[in-house]
């Protein structure tokens, strides 16, 4: 199985450009998390979607948007990039419902963005 | 406001064993996770423990004592595969997963 893939790999964008980082699963997961890593920084949210057609704002979602029109898909748009962007993106995505032994989030590979 | 708090870097010897402490003060506790993150790579789960108490998984182990807002996680027989970065995150009273900035850790042949 898949899991969680994440495209591009890595991306150099000019500031002031849109830019969307997509990211699909294929595990049925409800959950779903876009986060920023940081050097030095622990991992930080910045939208989430705890099931399909809803969506909500984590810790820094400002310049960022999503939407979660299907269960697989949660793409993250930047509608006009800036360099304080420039970070390592990871989707994430978990099985949210009650009595589930292990609630943990399973990781994309990343996206390496960098905004010059 | 919410705070975790992990060692930012460790060193231990391969073959020998390791503790990585991890203190969180949270608004409210439903679940503590131990992640992996080799450089480069998305973090891997490694445990999960909502109970106090100690969780054995192989060569590594995790604790928790949720009265001293602690837990560690124990490595055992360090490989040299496991230098990595290891990430502690709590799940608050609002179902938030709050983390760690990580602790790298370096093994040394």
């Amino acid at each position: 199985t898949a899991g969680i893939t994440q495209a591009p790999t890595s991306q150099i964008l000019a500031a002031g450009r849109s830019m969307t980082l997509r990211c699909t699963q294929d595990m049925r997961h409800n959950a779903m998390y876009w986060y920023r890593q940081d050097l030095g920084l622990g991992l930080r949210l910045i939208h989430y979607s705890n099931t399909a057609g809803t969506t909500g704002k984590g810790e820094v979602p400002d310049g960022y948007s999503v939407s979660r029109a299907n269960t697989d898909d949660f793409p993250l748009t930047l509608a006009s990039a800036v360099p304080s962007q420039t970070s390592v993106y990871f989707c994430a995505s978990s099985d949210e419902t009650s009595g589930r032994a292990q609630p943990h989030q399973f990781f994309g590979p990343g996206t390496r963005l960098t905004v010059l | 406001g919410q705070n975790i708090d992990q060692p930012t870097e460790m060193t231990a010897t391969e073959g020998a064993i390791v503790q990585i402490n991890c203190t969180y003060q949270t608004s409210g506790f439903n679940g503590l996770f131990w992640y992996q993150q080799h450089a480069g790579e998305a973090p891997t789960f490694l445990s999960y423990n909502v109970l106090d108490g100690l969780e054995e998984k192989g060569r590594f182990s995790s604790f928790l004592s949720r009265s001293k807002g602690y837990s560690y996680l124990l490595l055992k027989e360090l490989q040299m595969k496991d230098s990595a970065s290891y990430l502690c995150a709590v799940i608050d009273s609002n179902y938030q997963l709050i983390w760690g900035a990580g602790t790298k850790l370096i093994i040394k042949p």
